[in-house]
């Protein structure tokens, strides 16, 4: 089963403009991991953040949890065409395997 | 090394023979993990392995599905008697073996089942 849920299912932006999705999940974690997928290909690992974290940041990539509210957030400034791709959360908790969500389809257009 | 190797990228098989891929991890990595991806929707997993040792399996991996790591390092996935319900892409992913490490992921095997 999936546990995360991305919001909005599509994003559309201009070049230079940020993307904001979200992700909701259900139960206590311990992680949350943000991913980027290509059409088709693999998935790229983008940062992980703690429970215990409530921001971080990897260039232009920034990531905040709120564990109350069980959501956390990716922000994309200053977005390129090469950004266009789905992007993926995933929870991690007690158990071993991690759960992803649906997935904020993003295109960017140049 | 250069992370993690599916192989192979596309399989296309008909239905009723069995397929087997084939995942190698990135070299330190004692974690191991299956997904399966349809069109649309994200990853859903399958099963783990904690080197050698198979410790999870999805209620979604039936008794066609089997997975194994001999020795801890490359892990194979094989399917019998495939089913058209079998098309998705299969995707490994690699961890270390502690608490809130990343989990790096191959490119993916595309199966299409005719």
């Amino acid at each position: 089963s999936q546990q995360g849920e991305e919001d909005p299912q599509a994003l559309s932006i201009q070049e230079g403009e940020n993307a904001t999705m979200n992700c909701s999940y259900k139960t206590s974690i311990n992680n949350l991991q943000w991913y980027r997928q290509n059409s088709g290909r693999g998935l790229v690992h983008l940062i992980l953040i703690r429970s215990n974290e409530r921001e971080k940041h990897s260039g232009r990539l920034r990531v905040t949890l709120d564990t109350s509210k069980k959501s956390s957030s990716l922000l994309i400034t200053a977005s390129r065409a090469a950004d266009t791709a789905s992007y993926f959360c995933a929870t991690g908790s007690t158990g071993n395997q991690f759960y992803f969500g649906t997935g904020t389809s993003l295109t960017v257009i140049p | 090394d250069t992370g993690v190797s599916q192989n192979p990228r596309h399989k296309i098989t008909k239905r009723g023979q069995n397929v087997t891929f084939r995942c190698d991890p990135i070299s330190e990595h004692n974690r191991l993990y299956w997904y399966r991806q349809t069109l649309g929707q994200g990853p859903e997993f399958l099963t783990y392995f904690q080197n050698e040792a198979q410790l999870e399996k999805s209620r979604l991996l039936s008794d066609r599905f089997s997975a194994e790591r001999p020795k801890g390092s490359f892990s194979t996935l094989e399917i019998q008697r495939t089913e058209q319900g079998d098309s998705a892409m299969y995707l490994c992913a690699s961890s270390l073996g502690q608490i809130n490490t990343e989990a790096f992921f191959g490119q993916g095997t595309r199966l299409t089942v005719v």
